[in-house]
């Protein structure tokens, strides 16, 4: 059974880029059928859709994000990544990785803060 | 884009009580659309797919139909542990949409 898990800063300072990985166990990253994606949750508020990369590594990102946004694959690792770049006190949120629509991480908190 | 609408946005209701949840879609997205519930502090779990399948191990109160741009989520019979939040998700295009959500809470 797929299993994912975010992993990254819990902290992050105003302006500067926020990096997470989703690392992926019971199955590999490559050839899957689906995209690898990111969403987001802002304390108290609803999921927010970042982006997705498939296993071709095209990406496709949120418009409201897209200049801030990188995706990436390392198929070595079994694992796929999230930049977030320029943040503020808005990127605030639980971060969760998920395949498919049905696979999907814990979620983990990131704070955007001095 | 595609918008989803979701409504209502939060509902109290009593155990036994039959809900229904709706996702508008601003533009056809056939039936390519799931459910999803999420607990407080947990990730969301995926209820149904193709608008009306449901996931293996979901218990049969909940239930799903729609195709186009309207799409409802019924549960036929609400027990303790539905009360949480529910979001639909369209993945027709990208990027993908989510509803706004509904809190479903105790009456």
């Amino acid at each position: 059974q797929l299993q994912l898990q975010e992993s990254g800063p819990g902290l992050v300072k105003p302006s500067e880029t926020l990096s997470l990985i989703c690392t992926v166990s019971g199955g590999s990253i490559s050839g899957s059928s689906y995209s690898w994606d990111w969403v987001r949750q802002p304390p108290g508020k609803g999921l927010d859709w970042i982006g997705a990369i498939d296993s071709r590594g095209a990406t496709y990102y949120n418009p409201a994000l897209r200049s801030r946004v990188a995706m990436s694959v390392d198929t070595s690792k079994n694992q796929f990544s999230l930049k977030l770049a320029s943040v503020t006190a808005a990127d605030t949120a639980v971060y969760f990785c998920f395949y498919g629509g049905f696979s999907w991480g814990q979620g983990t908190l990131v704070t955007v803060s001095s | 884009d595609i918008q989803m609408t979701q409504s209502p946005s939060s509902l109290s209701a009593s155990v036994g009580d039959r809900v229904t949840i709706t996702c508008r879609a601003s533009q056809d997205i056939r039936n390519d659309l799931g459910w999803y519930q999420q607990k407080p502090g947990k990730a969301p779990k995926r209820l149904l797919y193709a608008a009306s399948s449901l996931e293996s191990g979901v218990p049969s109160r909940f239930s799903g139909s729609g195709f186009g741009t309207e799409f409802t989520l019924t549960i036929s019979s609400l027990q303790p542990e539905d009360f949480a939040a529910y979001y639909c998700l369209q993945y027709r295009s990208y990027p993908r949409t989510f509803g706004g959500g509904t809190k479903v809470e105790i009456k």
